[in-house]
């Protein structure tokens, strides 16, 4: 299986703060590489797609880029609906797998 | 809009069954690949099953293979899970997901359900 390693696992910041957040992939996946972002108690949603595609819908202040093992979701300045937890996610290969997350919190 | 709604959850006994729905709307369902993704209690995200549009294609994480089975009747737009010889490890909110490139199994999932949970406990 290919394993996910995102770093830091938590990160504390303020609004307009600048953040990125990393993911390292076990071996190479090209360009499958998702971002999501949940928020407590709420399932999660998708941010980032193929690396460096934003989804229908959301907002571009987000930004991914990487390709083959390293990763970066990049968060260009934080609004207070951007505090969550983000997943990074390979579909390079079954089983598709997760990051353990970070948790992106108020300063 | 896209909906996706499931049910089906709660509590089981060590060794139960029980069979998760999800309710889809808003979109073709028949060709679409779908997928079931689970998080345990203050826990992450693991895939746990995926299944093709016209439902000839499964795929399972190891954790669950020859205990969980997915399905889905498209005549009636719903996906289903079908979870025996349950574990205190299988306890999390079950969410299922639409997988966004049509009936590539896979990929990434949008959007997802609200999620419905399940306790493994006796």
């Amino acid at each position: 299986d290919i394993q996910m390693t995102q770093s830091p696992s938590s990160v504390s910041a303020s609004v307009g703060d600048r953040v990125t957040i990393t993911c390292r992939a076990s071996q190479g996946i090209t360009n499958w590489l998702a971002w999501y972002q949940q928020k407590p108690g709420k399932a999660p949603k998708l941010l980032i797609y193929a690396a460096s595609s934003l989804q229908s819908g959301v907002p571009s202040r987000f930004t991914g880029s990487g390709s083959g093992t390293d990763f970066t979701l990049t968060v260009s300045s934080l609004q207070p609906e951007d505090f969550a937890t983000y997943y990074c996610q390979q579909a390079n290969s079954f089983p598709v797998t997760f990051g353990q997350g970070t948790k992106l919190e108020i300063k | 809009e896209v909906q996706l709604f499931e049910s089906g959850g709660g509590l089981v006994q060590p060794g139960g069954s029980l069979r998760l729905s999800c309710a889809a709307s808003g979109f073709t369902f028949s060709t679409y690949a779908m997928t079931w993704v689970r998080q345990a209690p203050g826990k992450g995200l693991e895939w746990v099953s995926a299944i093709s549009g016209s439902g000839h294609k499964t795929y399972y994480a190891d954790s669950v293979k020859g205990r969980f089975t997915i399905s889905r009747d498209n005549s009636k737009n719903t996906l289903y899970l079908q979870m025996n010889s349950l574990r205190a490890e299988d306890t999390a909110i079950y969410y299922c997901a639409k997988e966004q490139n049509g009936d590539y199994v896979g990929s990434w999932f949008d959007p997802w359900g609200q999620g419905t949970l399940v306790t493994v406990s006796s």
